[in-house]
């Protein structure tokens, strides 16, 4: 079983359109992050969280929120999406300890597409 | 502000070694990161420099300079499943900012 995983894999909406992008893990970690990848670009930190009661904004978090309901899961909504929103999302988890040496855990992603 | 900067394409033969590199305007990070990422897939990590010098892990070596700015991710005895796009990131612990990423070519 993978150890972090995210629902739903590909999501097609409207303009306007509330989204909600879930994160699942399984590897204990408590710091977790949401990122978003454009074409030719690469990640851009949109939310990091260091445990349940602990929420960050990241470079690009206009236009988004989060919620972690546990420590286990990081969740990132989109209130009203736009077309710029499109793009590939990514979760990720790290510890204390992979944190502090660079390594971070990714999600297989989320494609979303806003029309 | 803070920037990583990495040539966007690199192409080299199966068997060669590639050299990756990775430059940034940035201060106070805890070190250099290095990430793979295949086609529609996840990033997946591959080395980290904490202190200047090189660090092997296999086929894969990774240094840093910070007097320099400059770091390299190098690979050796290329293969063509290392076809993919490769990610320099400085960490702060909490925060990392990956640059743009190189896509590398193997060609048989």
């Amino acid at each position: 079983d993978a150890d972090v995983t995210q629902t739903p894999r590909n999501r097609i909406t409207k303009t306007g359109k509330r989204i909600m992008l879930e994160c699942s893990q399984t590897k204990g970690h408590d710091r977790m992050y949401w990122y978003r990848q454009d074409p030719g670009l690469g990640l851009q930190l949109i939310y990091y969280s260091f445990d349940v009661k602990d929420i960050n904004k990241g470079e690009i978090s206009d236009g988004y929120s989060v919620s972690r309901q546990a420590q286990a899961k990081f969740s990132l909504s989109l209130e009203s999406a736009i077309p710029n929103q499109t793009a590939l999302y990514f979760c990720a988890t790290s510890d204390q300890t992979s944190g502090n040496q660079g390594e971070q855990f990714f999600g297989p992603g989320t494609r979303l597409t806003v029309l | 502000g803070q920037s990583l900067e990495q040539p966007s394409e690199v192409t080299a033969v199966e068997g060669a070694i590639v050299q990756i590199n990775c430059t940034y305007q940035t201060s106070g990070f805890y070190g250099l990161s290095w990430y793979q990422q295949h086609d529609g897939g996840a990033p997946t990590f591959l080395s980290y420099n904490g202190l200047d010098g090189l660090e092997e892990t296999g086929r894969f070596s990774s240094f840093l300079s910070r007097s320099d700015s400059y770091g390299y991710l190098l690979l050796q005895e290329l293969q063509m499943k290392d076809s993919a796009s490769y990610f320099c990131a400085v960490s702060w612990g909490f925060k990392t900012i990956f640059g743009a990423g190189t896509r590398l070519f193997v060609k048989a």
